[in-house]
């Protein structure tokens, strides 16, 4: 079946640095979205890519697609203490038919002031 | 709109009891979805439904796991007997169309068993 990994598990950065998680699919991709889990709390929508080679961004966070759909990578600018959390993406297979979102295992970011 | 609700948020529970988790989808959803978090294995996608109907249950760990959705405002996820490895956050969450449409996560429900 389709999967889906994210690397790195796990970074710690200082506050003010760059942070960037990477996903790779094995298979292409029809959609990719991107989720944000606080601790404790529950994973929360950030953002959805469709078409090859697509960029987007919101204010610190930059989204990539890649050109042959089967990866993609968030950037965060300047880090800062509100973006600890765990970010997961999460991407639809091509040509799914019937089928549903495959979540990579997520990047724990933590950030120290 | 309330968005997914779940309850209980907390239960410990003692090995061999049964578990019933329970879930109200966002109104005019037409995909229901169970996950599973753990430090160990992340979040794994259980079962899912579609009007009401289930779809895959591919994820579900084994037998002892159980989910219904008899209308399209509610679902349980039912664990019986329970048994300590089954410790983890469940998310229920749901969907107007499946993948393609944002996933709207409820807050989980944190299962402790003892």
């Amino acid at each position: 079946g389709q999967q889906v990994m994210q690397i790195p598990q796990y970074q710690h950065v200082q506050e003010g640095e760059d942070f960037t998680t990477y996903c790779n699919s094995s298979t292409t991709l029809s959609n990719i979205q991107w989720y944000k889990q606080r601790p404790g709390g529950h994973p929360v929508f950030l953002i959805q890519l469709v078409k090859s080679g697509e960029v987007k961004k919101q204010k610190r966070l930059t989204f990539q697609f890649g050109e042959a759909k089967k990866n993609s990578s968030l950037h965060i600018t300047a880090t800062q203490t509100t973006d600890v959390g765990t970010y997961f993406c999460a991407g639809l297979p091509l040509n799914s038919g019937y089928s549903t979102l495959t979540f990579g295992k997520g990047t724990m970011l933590l950030v120290s002031p | 709109d309330a968005g997914v609700i779940q309850s209980p948020r907390h239960e410990v529970t003692e090995m061999g009891q049964e578990v019933t988790l329970r879930c109200k989808p966002i109104s005019g959803h037409d995909y229901l979805f169970w996950y599973r978090q753990t430090m160990m294995r992340g979040l794994e996608l259980l079962i899912y439904f579609n009007n009401n109907v289930p779809i895959d249950d591919s994820g579900m760990p084994e037998d002892r796991f159980s989910a219904k959705m008899p209308n399209a405002s509610f679902s349980t996820l039912k664990i019986q007997p329970s048994e300590p490895r089954d410790s983890a956050v469940y998310f229920c969450a749901s969907s107007f169309t499946a993948g393609g449409n944002t996933i709207y996560f409820g807050e989980g429900s944190w299962l402790t068993v003892v």
